[in-house]
């Protein structure tokens, strides 16, 4: 049973534009989303990360917005690059677990 | 400071041999993590260990084991390497302090199961 569903599985974006990427959960015990991008040869890195008591969290270009009514969260980049191309998995987990539980993966491609 | 360093970084086995994947962090974490990526199915948790001397199944344990003999060191086995292991393995680490820590992950073993 797939905990937290990731959406869409790849997606290609020309530079400058908005990559979307969305994530739903069940638990509502979740109380940790993190965002972990993953380039080619190398393992993910926590890339941003948001608790629910906020709806949005930004850092440069990444945006974390957060529904917590309808248990789904996403990650929004802006000005698309090239550089950001790479795999992106988010996660969820609660206080209480030692495993956080991830999605499947979304790989973005951004276009020159 | 090396963060996560896995060992080694690529190999190839036959059929029926055994291998040890070792995992090394110098953040001092308690918790560590196996998992094995296959395109499509993203990241699933072998094992695990929240400290020295512990070890608990994850998702897909079956073929594997592991030790923590240390706390800095977490080794993943494979005693009768069969194709379907043919995978690449990420180590993480994780601090226990704190509800928001994030996992460190090493750069990867590539195993290539003939």
């Amino acid at each position: 049973q797939q905990q937290v569903k990731q959406s869409p599985q790849s997606l290609i974006v020309q530079k400058g534009g908005i990559s979307i990427i969305n994530c739903a959960y069940e638990n509502t015990a979740f109380d940790y989303f993190p965002w972990y991008q993953q380039f080619p040869g190398k393992g993910p890195a926590l890339l941003i990360a948001i608790r629910p008591d906020v709806s949005e969290k930004k850092e440069g270009r990444f945006t974390i917005s957060f529904n917590k009514s309808a248990k789904q969260f996403s990650l929004h980049i802006m000005d698309s690059q090239p550089g950001d191309s790479a795999t992106y998995f988010c996660a969820a987990k609660s206080g209480g677990s030692y495993i956080p539980t991830f999605g499947r993966g979304t790989s973005l491609i951004v276009h020159p | 400071n090396a963060g996560v360093t896995q060992t080694p970084k690529f190999r190839v086995l036959k059929t029926g041999q055994s291998m040890t994947l070792l995992c090394a962090q110098d953040m001092n974490h308690e918790y560590m993590y196996w998992y094995r990526q296959d395109p499509g199915m993203g990241l699933r948790l072998i094992h695990y260990s929240v400290g020295e001397g512990t070890t608990a199944k994850g998702e897909v344990p079956d073929g594997y084991n592991v030790s923590r003999l240390k706390k800095q060191n977490f080794l993943l086995g494979l005693e009768s390497a069969a194709p379907s292991q043919t995978s690449v393995y990420f180590c993480a680490s994780r601090h226990y302090r704190g509800l928001s820590q994030p996992q460190h992950f090493g750069d990867g073993t590539r195993l290539s199961i003939l």
